[in-house]
């Protein structure tokens, strides 16, 4: 499986935009990119995907580097909630079965 | 439902017992999957099933035994476990086929092995 780099943590003020960046100098053609979160005591969620282009939704918007070995997850306006390990995870386009967690972004919001 | 829904949220077992934990979702994926997830550690991948096989076995120890009886059912049979075996147990689902196929988990079966 490709491989992904990201911080082990960051920080960030409540009302200000987040960049959590991930690299995968090695993504091939057929993967998408997905982010994941994990609040305390919780299960992974989704949050965005992207295969090429940027994304945008009403979590928050997916930036994709035109050689796409990098990319960035992008929270507007973080607020509180948004306190969690994010994860960065490439997954094969062609009905690949694996879902394989690297080590996430610990990411704290300062009130 | 968009959810996936697991049984028992926590459990404590002796190395002796046999128990069971259990997911179930109705959302029509047809791949279901068990992850393991010990503190402060990301998730690790156990088990996954496509269309009610097992597909993926990622060397888990026999003492872990998955049993998929319908697509909307999975379940983790748990006997002679050890302390180390302790952890966050999580069950997620997805569509199969080509495209994102985006995973929904669960919240989790908390296990603690005395």
């Amino acid at each position: 499986d490709a491989k992904t780099t990201q911080p082990n943590s960051m920080e960030s003020n409540e009302e200000e935009p987040v960049h959590l960046p991930c690299n995968h100098s090695t993504i091939s053609g057929t993967d998408y990119i997905h982010w994941y979160r994990q609040l305390p005591s919780q299960g992974p969620e989704y949050v965005i995907h992207g295969l090429t282009s940027n994304v945008n939704n009403r979590m928050a918007s997916l930036a994709i580097a035109e050689d796409r070995k990098s990319s960035t997850l992008i929270l507007h306006r973080a607020t509180l909630r948004d306190a969690a390990v994010y994860y960065c995870i490439l997954r094969d386009v062609k009905g690949a079965q694996k879902l394989v967690f690297g080590q996430g972004t610990r990411l704290t919001i300062n009130p | 439902d968009t959810e996936v829904t697991q049984t028992p949220k926590h459990l404590v077992m002796g190395m002796t017992n046999k128990k069971s934990l259990k997911c179930e979702q109705h959302m029509g994926h047809r791949a279901m999957y068990w992850y393991k997830q010990k503190a402060k550690k990301p998730p690790e991948l156990m088990f996954v099933y496509s269309y009610e096989k097992l597909s993926i076995n990622e060397s888990v120890p026999s003492r872990f035994s998955p049993e998929c009886p319908n697509s909307s059912l999975l379940n983790l049979h748990l006997h002679a476990l050890q302390p180390e075996d302790s952890a966050l147990y999580l069950c997620a689902s997805s569509h199969l086929g080509i495209g994102a196929n985006v995973l929904t988990f669960g919240a989790g079966s908390r296990l603690t092995v005395l």
